[in-house]
């Protein structure tokens, strides 16, 4: 268990919906990233924030949107859902910005859409 | 830019035997390199890292990887795998910016 939490484990939607996946960073945790994992695509960075502020983009459409709250916890959202965004969605956090620490993965937001 | 390639999607070896995983990257400053394996139906975790100290870096489970610039290489290394081994294994790269760039994954399989 990495500590890190992520809810829903599985979601099932149709084209055109949106959703919202949610983050809890482990505790102490300030930074947290959002990754798409697919067969097609690998594992894409998508997003990461530190302490409430966006710091890096990835290759993150512009239909999705991130942002992180006070209390830490991160929420992505994915709107006008297409076939092609189905996969799964990770989070990671680490306790600071640096790219050199590690970071914990959560267990995944598997996301289909129909 | 950075970018990483790991060469072979699959790799199958005999229980006992080495393990040799390789990556490659690309990276116009001295990188950070990351080898993270993900076990089915979980998420990823973090095997080893480099980040400009030795360049044999020791990991988790008995596996290690070498640095070498002039190779452009950061391969991952067992001596002897075991079944448990059985995953899926990522090499990863940072130019320490905030960005981290992940290759495709290598799939270690182990054969009885």
């Amino acid at each position: 268990d990495s500590g890190v939490t992520q809810t829903p484990k599985h979601l099932i939607t149709a084209t055109g919906q949106r959703v919202t996946l949610r983050c809890s960073p482990r505790s102490g945790d300030l930074s947290v990233y959002w990754y798409q994992q697919s067969l097609d695509q690998g594992l894409q960075f998508l997003i990461q924030y530190y302490n409430g502020e966006e710091r890096a983009k990835g290759n993150i459409l512009e239909r999705f949107s991130a942002q992180q709250f006070p209390d830490l916890h991160s929420e992505l959202n994915l709107s006008s859902l297409e076939l092609g965004d189905s996969a799964l969605y990770f989070c990671a956090s680490s306790v600071e910005l640096a790219t050199y620490n590690e970071q914990f993965f959560g267990p995944g937001t598997r996301l289909t859409v129909l | 830019a950075q970018s990483v390639t790991q060469l072979g999607s699959h790799v199958s070896v005999s229980e006992g035997a080495l393990v040799l995983l390789r990556c490659n990257y690309s990276s116009s400053v001295p990188p950070y390199l990351f080898w993270y394996v993900q076990y089915p139906n979980q998420g990823l975790q973090l095997l080893l890292k480099y980040t400009s100290a030795a360049t044999l870096v020791k990991g988790i489970n008995g596996f290690e990887a070498e640095f070498k610039k002039s190779e452009t290489s950061f391969h991952l290394t067992k001596p002897s795998a075991h079944m448990s081994d059985a995953a899926e294994y990522f090499c990863a790269v940072s130019e320490r910016d905030d960005k981290i760039i992940f290759g495709k994954g290598t799939r270690l399989h182990i054969l009885p």
